[in-house]
């Protein structure tokens, strides 16, 4: 199977703009999480959709939001972007309705000047 | 207290010995817990997952999970510079925690020659 893919790899934006990333999951998975990892923070988690559900949410300001399709495939958007937002963020899919074990894609660099 | 604590790095072993990483955490409840390896520059990489106590191996690592301590291991025997990456233990928190990993901070391991 191929994996989990995300468009684009590498964005710049300035402050202020919105930016959309894309993630397609593992064909058959419905599960898709969304993390943002920083040098200073690790990785954090972002928010999960399981059937064009939003189930669970972290500490992030509503900036951030996400949507679901029906063939599985998620979107996060990130709006009014701010210099610290500058980050790789990563999606992963899970195949189970539990959300258990997770396999990333390769990320979207975020670069915010 | 931060949820999930990783040995402090950077860890340094020669080429074909034992390197050994380890994690606390702090939800007693968490059922799943999970390794990941990230080499510099791209996302992380499932190595293995164990849901109960004791060992459980896959070719040269082997997780090791003690519940009742709150504390998983990885390790990895004959150790190769293709190892070299950075080490990063999560779990799934108990309950509705749809899709959250919760991750510590990662252990960067070198492997030389």
């Amino acid at each position: 199977k191929a994996g989990v893919t995300q468009t684009p790899r590498y964005l710049i934006k300035t402050r202020g703009q919105q930016v959309t990333l894309s993630c397609s999951p593992i064909s058959g998975h419905r599960s898709v999480s969304w993390y943002q990892q920083t040098p200073g923070q690790g990785l954090q988690f972002l928010f999960e959709y399981f059937s064009e559900t939003q189930r669970n949410k972290g500490n992030f300001p509503g900036r951030f939001s996400g949507r679901q399709f029906s063939n599985s495939r998620s979107e996060m958007n990130v709006s009014t972007l701010e210099l610290g937002d500058s980050a790789l963020y990563l999606c992963a899919s899970s195949d189970s309705e539990g959300a258990d074990t997770q396999y990333f894609g390769p990320g979207t660099r975020l670069t915010v000047l | 207290q931060k949820e999930v604590e990783q040995n402090s790095g950077p860890l340094s072993v020669p080429e074909g010995a034992i390197a050994s990483l380890n994690c606390t955490y702090s939800d007693r409840g968490s059922q799943s817990f999970f390794w990941y390896r990230q080499y510099s520059g791209k996302s992380p990489e499932l190595i293995m997952s164990i849901y109960s106590n004791g060992d459980k191996e896959d070719g040269r690592f082997t997780a090791q999970l003690n519940k009742a301590s709150q504390y998983v291991s990885l390790l990895i025997r004959d150790s190769q510079p293709s190892d070299s990456a950075t080490y990063l233990c999560a779990y799934i928190e108990a309950g509705t925690s749809y899709g959250k990993l919760t991750f510590g901070q990662g252990t960067i391991l070198t492997v030389h020659p």
